[in-house]
């Protein structure tokens, strides 16, 4: 049972390219979330799927898409990186307690 | 506007002392708060929550209080080790069951000091 995971771990793009991060839970949650987290801050909420075939935005979702895929996976795809995106993201699932559980995170430099 | 916030950065204590965390909130509809760890390089860790028609929670070495006159909550770490070294971060869980979201404050980072 490995919880939530994500790849890649780390990731660094040229402003204007593009790239997907996986993720993947093996709870059989049906909520899954996509957080950035920059340095010093709290997580922030980009993107979210309360099931899936569902997709809802979050606090900061410009510049993102989001696919859910199946119930284990959820992708979140940069169409063309800006440096204002180098961050930390971090996914997570939800099961029917409310409670989050977060994967390792992916970190990502757009020079 | 809506927020959850910390009030110290960083919060230093020795090993063995209790240690205190506390978080404001401003939405007085907010109803489920919980306390994440998270240690450098990894994702946050749940510690333990909380729901508003409570006052106190226990967990293993930690308990949470919550005050919702005052719209403040407090994480307590007892007899705290060099392990409990991390950032903390309280967080509030919106939304209905199924939909909920998780809005952050900024963290306070604990060290621990032998």
């Amino acid at each position: 049972n490995a919880g939530v995971t994500q790849t890649p771990k780390f990731q660094v793009l040229k402003t204007g390219q593009s790239m997907t991060l996986q993720c993947a839970q093996d709870m059989n949650h049906n909520s899954m979330y996509w957080y950035r987290q920059d340095p010093g801050m709290g997580l922030r909420l980009i993107y979210y799927s309360a099931s899936e075939g569902t997709t809802d935005k979050g606090e900061v979702p410009n510049g993102y898409n989001v696919s859910r895929l199946n119930k284990r996976e959820f992708s979140l795809r940069l169409e063309s990186a800006a440096p204002s995106q180098t961050s930390v993201y971090f996914c997570a699932s939800m099961g029917a307690g409310d409670t989050q559980y977060f994967g390792p995170g992916t970190r990502l430099t757009v020079l | 506007g809506e927020s959850v916030g910390l009030h110290l950065p960083t919060l230093s204590v020795q090993e063995g002392d209790n240690s205190i965390i506390n978080c404001a909130y401003s939405n007085s509809a907010s109803d489920y708060f919980i306390w994440y760890k998270q240690e450098s390089g990894k994702g946050p860790q749940f510690i333990i929550d909380i729901r508003s028609n409570m006052d106190k929670r226990q967990g293993q070495r930690v308990t949470v209080l919550l005050n919702k006159t005052v719209k403040h909550l407090s994480l307590q770490i007892a007899a705290t080790q060099p392990g409990d070294s991390a950032v903390y971060f309280c967080a509030e869980n919106r939304g209905d069951t199924g939909r909920r979201a998780l809005t952050f404050g900024s963290g306070t980072r604990l060290q621990v000091q032998p």
